[in-house]
């Protein structure tokens, strides 16, 4: 089977910097993906790592450890508009995404 | 412009009664998917089609129908045998050739059953 642990809340101030960790375990291993939703919105994309290392994209990054079956995404800049819930995911085999269960991210001003 | 559209956005359903919801996408995608999310939880894939004509289970398929006859169209049926169907039901696509990067997302329809 595929899952992927996230923790559940974090909190953080406007102008902070925030990792949000991601371990996974799959059966097969298909990159990792992060999303971000706003409450009653639908996800959208924001960025993807099929090899380890960093992957930046204005003020944030993700990050791969494929050795040590972990992610994360950094968010550098904290502003109020980045309050919402983050996921990360995996690649199933048949062409599905796995989701972790989410991240409530609470920026404080 | 393309995207992902649902319809409709709130339904209200009464126990027994089957309800189809709406999923449109003009972005030429393979592959479309029907996730469930309860509130403050992730996404549960129910369905998935990565070609005209044929569609897999997901984790949560009991009580749900789909049916794939148009690239473009992905509807979802929640019969009366969904014991609880209240949730939020999103919508996906992914173009196949593109890699496992990013899948688009509609706005998704809120159900509740009353």
């Amino acid at each position: 089977g595929q899952s992927l642990e996230q923790p559940s809340e974090v909190t953080a101030v406007e102008g902070a910097i925030v990792q949000i960790n991601c371990t996974y375990q799959t059966s097969g291993f298909y990159g990792l993906s992060w999303y971000q939703q706003h409450d009653g919105g639908a996800p959208t994309f924001l960025s993807y790592n099929a090899l380890d290392g960093l992957e930046e994209t204005g003020r944030f990054s993700s990050f791969l450890s494929r050795s040590d079956s972990y992610g994360y995404l950094l968010l550098q800049e904290l502003q109020m508009k980045d309050s919402a819930s983050y996921f990360c995911a995996s690649g199933g085999s048949q062409g599905n995404l796995i989701f972790g269960k989410g991240t409530k991210l609470s920026v404080k001003p | 412009d393309g995207g992902i559209t649902q319809s409709p956005k709130y339904l209200f359903r009464k126990e027994g009664q089957n309800v189809t919801l709406s999923c449109e996408q003009n972005l030429n995608h393979d592959a479309m998917y029907w996730y469930r999310q309860d509130p403050g939880q992730g996404l549960r894939l129910i369905y998935y089609s990565q070609i005209v004509n044929d569609f897999q289970k997901g984790d949560i398929a009991e009580g749900y129908s789909v049916s794939r006859e148009k690239k473009e169209s992905f509807p979802l049926t929640v019969t009366s045998a969904q014991k609880n169907p209240t949730a939020f039901y999103l919508c996906a696509s992914r173009d196949l050739a593109g890699g496992w990067d990013e899948q688009f997302f509609g706005p998704g329809t809120r159900l509740t059953v009353l």
